[in-house]
């Protein structure tokens, strides 16, 4: 069964402290891992499609990296209005259905 | 463009009542999702459609029932509510075909409390 795990469940960063969220994934035949961004009572945003190990994607200041077991959302100098709950989802391949993760939830304080 | 609207934002269902939950795609997507969000939970895919007149079950689809007459339209009805169909629901969308396939975009989600 495929599955995915998040961690940690929140973060809190200060301004400017860089950091990491982890996405532990199992699926059988990858193909893509989604990353999305959820603000509080709206959808999720789409953000990154990775589709195979060390393949790397950026926007602004996150950028999105992929093992064959792990994918990590890099936030470098973080601002206030990067607080939202990031989620993972994985893809196996000829499927159309997501697994998702639990999300983390980045809090970004002033 | 407005991408996936969703009707209604919020509601309060009694027990054993009956709602159609409304979701409309304008991006000519043949692929529409319904899932359902809870606290603590990731995202459960309920239904899904590969097209007009074509629908499948997720993972979590008792107590639901979806259909697709038109490629824009892919409501959700719940026929007996329950309790622990208090959720918070998101409609999806994404293109297929070709060998290509799309990222799922999502509309903003119904809120649905059953008391």
């Amino acid at each position: 069964e495929d599955q995915v795990t998040q961690s940690p469940e929140a973060l809190r960063l200060q301004e400017g402290e860089s950091s990491s969220l982890n996405c532990s994934y199992t699926v059988s035949g990858l193909r893509g891992l989604f990353w999305y961004r959820q603000d509080p009572g709206k959808g999720p945003e789409f953000l990154f499609t990775l589709y195979s190990a060390g393949e790397e994607k950026e926007k602004e200041r996150l950028k999105a990296t992929l093992t064959k077991k792990e994918s990590f959302l890099h936030i470098t100098a973080p601002k206030p209005e990067d607080s939202a709950t990031y989620l993972c989802a994985v893809q196996r391949a000829g499927f159309q259905k997501l697994v998702f993760g639990t999300g983390t939830r980045l809090l970004v304080s002033p | 463009n407005a991408g996936v609207t969703q009707t209604p934002k919020f509601r309060i269902l009694k027990i054993g009542q009956s709602m159609t939950l409304q979701c409309t795609q304008d991006m000519n997507h043949n692929y529409m999702y319904w899932y359902r969000q809870d606290p603590g939970m990731g995202l459960k895919l309920i239904y899904y459609s590969v097209g007009a007149g074509i629908t499948d079950k997720g993972e979590v689809p008792n107590g639901y029932n979806v259909s697709r007459s038109t490629t824009e339209d892919f409501p959700l009805r719940l026929e007996l509510a329950a309790p622990s169909q208090t959720s918070v629901y998101f409609c999806a969308s994404s293109y297929s075909g070709g060998g290509y396939q799309e990222t799922q975009y999502f509309g903003p989600g119904t809120r649905l409390l059953v008391l």
